[in-house]
C-alpha cells in the first residue's frame, strides 16, 4: 500500500511570507504528527492530530500551527516566515497513538 | 542534559563487522523506537520496541527498561548500511508533548 506522502518536497519562500504543508498518511492511520529537522537542533516535534484533533504540541511559538482532515490528510502552516524556519519538515503516520510511526520523505523549506 | 543520548555520534567500519549502537534515556518512555535516515531526508523506522529483543534481518535492537538503556545491532555490515541510525522515545503520557523525542543520531559509515 502507498506509503506516507509529502507535498511538496522542496520549496523556497522569502522572509514575512507563509507557507502550507500537506500530508498524506497511510491509508488506515488516523494518527498524523510532524517534526522539524534542523543541522543545529535535530530533529523536533511539532504537534500530533488523532481524528482531526490536536493532541499535543511541541515548544514551537504560535507561528506554527496545523490541522487534520476527516480524511486523516493533514497539513501545516508556519506564518511570517523567518530565516531560522529554513528545515526539513516531517511528517508520520500511525494506526493510533503510541503504535509504531511510519515516516515521509519530508518537504525541505529554504526561507531566503 | 539531553534526555535522549546516544553514542558513538560518529562510527565508520570495515564491511563485515559487527557494528553497535548505543541509547540512554532518562525520562520514563511507553516505547522505544529505532530510525534510519538516509541522505535526502526519508526516515525508516527499524524496530519499536517496550521490552526483551527484536530482530530483523542483520539487525538486532534490545532494550533494557531498568537501566533505561538500548543498542541497536548489525552484524555483517555492508556499505549500503552507511546512514543515521536515530534513537527515539515515546513518552509516557502525564505531562509534556507526548509525540517522539529524539536522539541527535549517528552517522555510520561502512567502508567496503
Amino acid at each position: 500500500k502507498a506509503g506516507v506522502t509529502q507535498t511538496p518536497r522542496y520549496l523556497i519562500k522569502t522572509r514575512g511570507q507563509q507557507v502550507t504543508l500537506s500530508c498524506s498518511p497511510i491509508s488506515g492511520h488516523r494518527s498524523v504528527s510532524w517534526y522539524q529537522q534542523t543541522p543545529g537542533q535535530g530533529l523536533q516535534f511539532l504537534f500530533e492530530y488523532f481524528s482531526e484533533t490536536q493532541r499535543n504540541k511541541g515548544n514551537f511559538p504560535g507561528r506554527f500551527s496545523g490541522r487534520q482532515f476527516s480524511n486523516s490528510r493533514s497539513e501545516m502552516n508556519v506564518s511570517t516566515l523567518e530565516l531560522g524556519d529554513s528545515a526539513l519538515y516531517l511528517c508520520a503516520s500511525s494506526v493510533q497513538w503510541g503504535t509504531e510511526a511510519f515516516f515521509g520523505q519530508g518537504t525541505r523549506l529554504t526561507v531566503v | 542534559k539531553n534526555e535522549v543520548e546516544q553514542s558513538p555520534q560518529n562510527l565508520t567500519a570495515q564491511e563485515g563487522e559487527f557494528i553497535t549502537i548505543n541509547c540512554s534515556y532518562s525520562v520514563g518512555i511507553s516505547a522505544l523506537h529505532w530510525l534510519q535516515q538516509h541522505p535526502g531526508g526519508g526516515i525508516v523506522s527499524l524496530f519499536m520496541l517496550s521490552s526483551g529483543k527484536k530482530k530483523h534481518g542483520r539487525l538486532i535492537a534490545t532494550i533494557n527498561i531498568q537501566e533505561k538503556h538500548s543498542s541497536l545491532h548489525i552484524t555483517a555490515s555492508h556499505p549500503r548500511d552507511s546512514a543515521v541510525y536515530i534513537c527515539a522515545v515515546s513518552r509516557d503520557s502525564g505531562g509534556g508533548a507526548d509525540g517522539l523525542t529524539f536522539g541527535k543520531g549517528t552517522h555510520l559509515i561502512i567502508q567496503p
